[in-house]
C-alpha cells in the first residue's frame, strides 16, 4: 500500500503555544488529505478535509481558527493547533486518499499540552 | 448522512478460532466498505475492502462479505493468531464523492494463545 508519513510523532508543549503537524504522502500524489482526532479507546473523528490548492473544509464543531490547515502541495498537508490548551491533547492522525478511494493513514502525532 | 454501527465492541477468541465482526450502514448509495486494523498506539492500516459490485472478497485468512439488501457487511478472520489482536474499524463513505469515511466505533479483538 501507499506510504504516508507524519511528523512529529510526539510533541509536548506548554499551554498557549502553537504546534504544527506535517502529513506527507511519500509515493503518490494526494489531492485530498484528511485530519482526524482520536481519543483513547475511541473511534476516529474527522476534523477536516484538506484539498490541494483550496481551503480546507471543517466538520461541524471544529474551529477553523483553532486548527489551521494548509495543503501546500500534492504531497504535503499541515495542521497547526493554535494557542493549544490541555483539552487539545489527543492523538492526531492524517490520511491521504489515492485515486481509487483508498485512504492510507499516517502514524499519528500524540500531542500533550501541559 | 451515513451512519455506521459496529458490533461487538470487544471479542475474545482462542487461537485458531474464527472471529466475525459486523457493521451496518444507513445510506443505500454507499458502495465502498474498507476495514482497518489498528494496533495500540499505531496507525490504522487498511486490511481489506469491498465494493458493492461483489458480495464477498477474500485475502488469505481474511474475508469480507457484503449484503446490500440488508445494508450490512462483515469481517471474517479464520484461524486467528495472537498477532491478530488489535482494534478493527469498519467504514463507509459519507458522501456521494466517496471521499469522506464514517468509521464504526471499533471492535477490540483479543486472541488468546
Amino acid at each position: 500500500g501507499a506510504v504516508v508519513s507524519q511528523h512529529p510523532s510526539r510533541v509536548i508543549c506548554k499551554s498557549g503555544t502553537s504546534v504544527k503537524i506535517e502529513c506527507r504522502s511519500l509515493d503518490f500524489q494526494a489531492t485530498t488529505m484528511f485530519w482526524y482526532r482520536q481519543f483513547p479507546k475511541k473511534s476516529l473523528m474527522l476534523m477536516a478535509t484538506s484539498n490541494e490548492g483550496s481551503k480546507a473544509t471543517y466538520e461541524q464543531g471544529v474551529e477553523k481558527d483553532k486548527f489551521l490547515i494548509n495543503h501546500a502541495s500534492l504531497t504535503l498537508s499541515t495542521l497547526t493547533v493554535t494557542s493549544a490548551h490541555p483539552e487539545d491533547s489527543s492523538f492526531y492522525i492524517c490520511s491521504a486518499r489515492d485515486q481509487i478511494h483508498e485512504q492510507f493513514f499516517g502514524p499519528g502525532t500524540r500531542l500533550t499540552v501541559l | 448522512g451515513e451512519n455506521v454501527e459496529q458490533h461487538p465492541s470487544t471479542l475474545s477468541v482462542q487461537e485458531g478460532d474464527s472471529a466475525v465482526i459486523k457493521c451496518t450502514y444507513s445510506d443505500s448509495a454507499s458502495n465502498y466498505f474498507p476495514w482497518y486494523k489498528q494496533e495500540l498506539g499505531k496507525r490504522p492500516q487498511l486490511i481489506i475492502d469491498i465494493r458493492s459490485n461483489v458480495g464477498e472478497k477474500k485475502d488469505q485468512r481474511i474475508a469480507v462479505t457484503l449484503n446490500k439488501t440488508a445494508k450490512h457487511f462483515s469481517l471474517h478472520i479464520t484461524e486467528t493468531q495472537p498477532e491478530d489482536s488489535a482494534v478493527y474499524f469498519c467504514a463507509a463513505p459519507r458522501d456521494t464523492g466517496f471521499q469522506k469515511l464514517v468509521f464504526g466505533t471499533g471492535t477490540r479483538l483479543l486472541v488468546s494463545p
